[in-house]
């Protein structure tokens, strides 16, 4: 069963960086997939982030492009997420999730909430 | 960029009722959509992908049609465990867009 686990500080500091792990168990990266972030702000709908390959190919969404990095760590079965100046507009509840046939998202981590406060 | 919207935006059926979620694409994304249910407090669940095939482990009263621009997934027999919001998703391109979301409440 493949499982995935979100983990990361809870609390960044406006105009920091927000730095998000996916541990991936059940399944090794390196054999293939998609694999994607997704976040949601309290009471609002979902926004998908960006997705990375194992060879590291990269999507971005484009409102989001210019601050944001995914990387993948094949060694240590688990993907990363780097959002840069980041605002209180970015407190949302971060999931990640894997691509499944390159067009839906077949599981997710239970996700993990993140607060720009000061 | 591919837009989706999402109709009703909130619905109060009853259990036992037959209910129908509209999904509309900005631009034609053949049968390359997904819909999700998700619970308050939880990760979305995947429940029907390429338009109308039902995830394995999904109750069949869920079901799903279109292609093209207008997509659809219905509840066949609404049951309590039902009582969630859902949302549309397609991927084009490589990007992904979601729709806004349809509550269904208890009537």
């Amino acid at each position: 069963q493949v499982q995935l686990q979100e983990s990361g500080p809870g609390l960044v500091k406006p105009s920091e960086t927000l730095s998000l792990t996916c541990a991936v168990s059940g399944y090794s990266i390196s054999s293939g997939y998609y694999w994607g972030w997704i976040r949601q702000p309290p009471g609002k709908g979902l926004e998908w982030i960006g997705s990375i390959y194992h060879s590291g190919s990269t999507y971005y969404n484009p409102s989001l492009k210019s601050r944001v990095t995914i990387s993948v760590d094949t060694s240590k079965n688990q993907f990363s997420l780097k959002l840069s100046s980041v605002t209180a507009a970015d407190t949302a509840v971060y999931y990640c999730a894997r691509v499944e046939g390159a067009n839906h998202l077949d599981y997710w981590g239970q996700g993990t909430l993140v607060t720009v406060s000061s | 960029d591919i837009q989706l919207t999402q109709s009703p935006s909130f619905l109060s059926a009853s259990v036992g009722d037959r209910v129908t979620i509209t999904c509309r694409a900005s631009q034609g994304i053949s049968s390359y959509l997904a819909w999700y249910q998700q619970k308050p407090g939880k990760a979305p669940k995947l429940l029907i992908y390429a338009a109308s095939t039902l995830q394995s482990g999904v109750p069949s009263r869920f079901s799903g049609s279109g292609s093209g621009t207008e997509f659809t997934l219905t509840i066949s027999s609404l049951q309590p465990e039902d009582f969630a919001t859902y949302y549309c998703q397609q991927l084009n391109s490589y990007l992904f867009t979601f729709g806004p979301g349809t509550k269904v409440d208890i009537k």
